[in-house]
């Protein structure tokens, strides 16, 4: 089993509508990253969570702890938010173990 | 600009023949980190660095080493490559590692192709 699972692994939405795409984790965590990766390759982080919930423009990203998962949602999403997005956890415990990724969400918006 | 710079950003090279990718900050950064993506496996992390002169093997480090003389540079070197190393190659930053994990910032990635 994968320390990280994200979930839808294909999502296909119109533009406007809302996203949630999640992510659970089975390892104790230090802190949890968002990233996005457009097609282009290049990637870019977007949030990092250890505790509540973070705000960016039209992107909330969510973390409980206690359930080991967290959510990223787009509101009012448009095709430029077409990417992959991917959750990332800094393992804790004792030294620095770096961090360990989901297989991301491939997300297309389309107009 | 602050930023990650990797060179080359496209290599194709031949079985065993040693090759260095250079990663280079300009942020101050103490902790930087190299990781590999693959289709269907996603990123994975090969080696990092919490300073100069500390380095430490991630979950893939076989065929790979790395060095940290200075720390704006963190180089990884695939001394005798093989075609399974074929991948996307990424190096990253942040200001430290501690409780708190700062945002990484990715460099642009280097696509390397062994035949």
């Amino acid at each position: 089993k994968n320390e990280v699972e994200q979930s839808p692994q294909n999502l296909t939405a119109q533009e406007g509508e809302f996203i949630t795409i999640n992510c659970s984790y089975s390892v104790g965590i230090s802190a949890l990253h968002w990233l996005q990766q457009h097609p282009g390759g290049g990637i870019v982080s977007l949030f990092m969570l250890s505790s509540g919930k973070k705000k960016h423009g039209r992107l909330i990203a969510t973390i409980n702890i206690q359930e080991k998962h967290s959510s990223l949602h787009i509101t009012a999403s448009h095709p430029r938010d077409s990417a992959v997005y991917i959750c990332a956890v800094g393992r804790s415990g004792g030294g620095a173990d770096g961090l360990t990724f989901g297989k991301g969400t491939h997300l297309i918006i389309q107009p | 600009e602050a930023q990650v710079t990797q060179n080359p950003r496209y290599l194709i090279t031949v079985t065993g023949k040693k090759l260095t990718v250079t990663c280079s900050q300009n942020m101050n950064h103490e902790y930087m980190s190299w990781y590999r993506q693959d289709p269907g496996l996603g990123l994975r992390q090969i080696y990092y660095s919490m300073n100069v002169e500390v380095t430490d093997k991630g979950d893939v480090p076989e065929g790979y080493k790395v060095s940290r003389k200075e720390k704006r540079n963190f180089p990884l070197i695939l001394e005798s490559p093989s075609p399974n190393q074929t991948s996307l190659y990424f190096c990253a930053s942040s200001p430290s590692w501690g409780e708190q994990t700062d945002t990484q910032y990715f460099g642009p990635g280097t696509r390397l192709t062994v035949l």
